[in-house]
């Protein structure tokens, strides 16, 4: 079975701008949440997306929205970049909600902003 | 907010020695998940223990958890060099709905 997969692997973008990423469940999860990476932070949730719909957010502003479709694959967006949102971005997919269910991680997207 | 704590934050030792890394949190919890992670890669979910459990094996993986101390640990016997990574506890908090994870501990086996 195929893992998680996402895309870009890696990325730079110029401030101001915006961004989309992009993940790919494995087959058969439907729910898939977001995290941020950082050196400082650490690992911080974004958001969780199941069957079509945000389930729960964390604490980002609204610059960071998501979206999940019918095929369970997930974009995620990041408009008006600054370079505080240089990051490792990870995707991650369970069979379904919950907290009981082990998340599956993708290789994540690295964002670099300049 | 940050749920689990890891202890130590690093950690060093020789191959086939035995590695513990400790975790805290703060409020109860429904179940706790230590992940591995390589050099900036995804992570891997190592185990899962519940609130009910106190001890738990995988090969050489052996997870506990304290309830009353709101802590686990997770020891790592016979390590390899391969087991070279970032470890990370996640918890439920209560209730809740996201894990949260906590900042890990580096490990570095040396061959």
């Amino acid at each position: 079975k195929a893992g998680v997969t996402q895309t870009p692997r890696y990325l730079i973008k110029t401030r101001g701008q915006q961004v989309t990423l992009s993940c790919s469940p494995i087959s058969g999860h439907r729910s898939v949440s977001w995290y941020q990476q950082t050196p400082g932070q650490g690992l911080q949730f974004l958001f969780e997306y199941f069957s079509e719909t945000q389930r729960n957010k964390g604490n980002f502003p609204g610059r960071f929205s998501g979206r999940q479709f019918s095929n369970s694959r997930s974009e995620m967006n990041v408009s008006t970049l600054e370079l505080g949102d240089s990051a490792l971005y990870l995707c991650a997919s369970s069979l379904t909600s919950g907290k009981e269910y082990e998340q599956y991680f993708g290789p994540g997207t690295r964002l670099t902003v300049t | 907010s940050q749920q689990g704590e890891e202890d130590p934050q690093a950690l060093s030792i020789q191959e086939g020695e035995n590695a513990t890394m400790n975790c805290s949190y703060k409020t109860s919890i429904n179940n706790l998940q230590w992940y591995r992670q390589n050099s900036g890669r995804g992570l891997v979910h190592l185990i899962l223990i519940r609130s009910n459990e106190r001890e738990k094996h995988s090969g050489r993986l052996r997870v506990t958890l304290d309830t009353s101390k709101k802590s686990s640990s997770l020891l790592i016997t016979a390590s390899r060099a391969a087991d070279t990574a970032s470890y990370f506890c996640a918890t439920d908090e209560n209730y809740g709905q996201n894990f949260v994870f906590g900042p890990g501990t580096r490990l570095s086996v040396l061959p």
